[in-house]
């Protein structure tokens, strides 16, 4: 049972509109950023958003990151076949003193 | 730009000790605003960060509590490298793990390695 709470899956068709969710409580998305990251079949996961709404450079604006109070949400505009993926939430955890994830999120693209 | 480089054994027999090791480059496991972390993924149990090596004036350590008492990650500043030890392992440790470096945030991660525990 993962800390944070997403959606298992979610889908859309191309140039759709996407958003997943991530639930937390105020030890950890309440009192921390957001992070997003994006895991293709059999690599690693890859940085998308920090700081809730930050991208890394060479992550294509069609990403976007919010928060509001214990949950975050991540955006995913003009949908693509190749942003078929799993999308996991995390955060710092003040409590436990570690770092937390969401169970993820598969992403299919119809 | 930093990579990191896992290595290690892909099985590992029940009641023995997991080690795998992290080589670091374009960083230092040193540096004073990282901190090195290992976290490992498996259907079962999804993605769970089990502890981290950071180094502030000394080196500290952080666990999380599923694995504290088993569990130990130590830098090698002669080779700029860290290690994961698990000891007494189960089938439920099998997974893959990752070595990642975090800026106050997790932005750098290692290829993975896929660790079975069975006899």
């Amino acid at each position: 049972q993962s800390v944070l709470t997403q959606p298992p899956s979610a889908s859309g068709t191309p140039g759709q509109r996407v958003t997943i969710s991530c639930s937390g409580r105020s030890s950890n998305i309440g009192n921390n950023y957001v992070y997003w990251y994006q895991q293709l079949p059999g690599t690693a996961p890859k940085l998308l958003i920090y700081r809730n709404d930050q991208r890394p450079s060479g992550i294509p604006d069609r990403f976007s990151g919010s928060k509001s109070g214990t949950s975050g949400s991540l955006a995913i505009s003009g949908l693509r076949s190749e942003d078929e993926a799993d999308y996991y939430c995390a955060s710092w955890d003040d409590s436990l003193t570690g770092w937390v994830f969401g169970g993820g999120t598969k992403l299919t693209v119809l | 730009q930093v990579q990191l480089q896992q290595s290690g054994p892909g099985l590992v027999k029940p009641s023995q000790t997991l080690s795998l090791t992290c080589a670091i480059s374009g960083d230092s496991v040193s540096s004073n605003s990282v901190a090195w972390n290992w976290i490992r993924q498996s259907p079962s149990r999804g993605l769970e960060w089990l502890g981290r090596t950071y180094y502030r004036s000394k080196w500290h350590n952080n666990y999380a509590a599923s694995v504290k008492s088993r569990i130990a990650i130590n830098p090698d500043t002669s080779k700029n490298q860290f290690s994961l030890q698990l000891n007494s392992v189960t089938p439920e440790d099998t997974a893959v793990y990752y070595c990642a470096r975090a800026i106050g945030y997790i932005d750098n991660w290692g290829q993975g390695t896929l660790v079975t525990v069975s006899s």
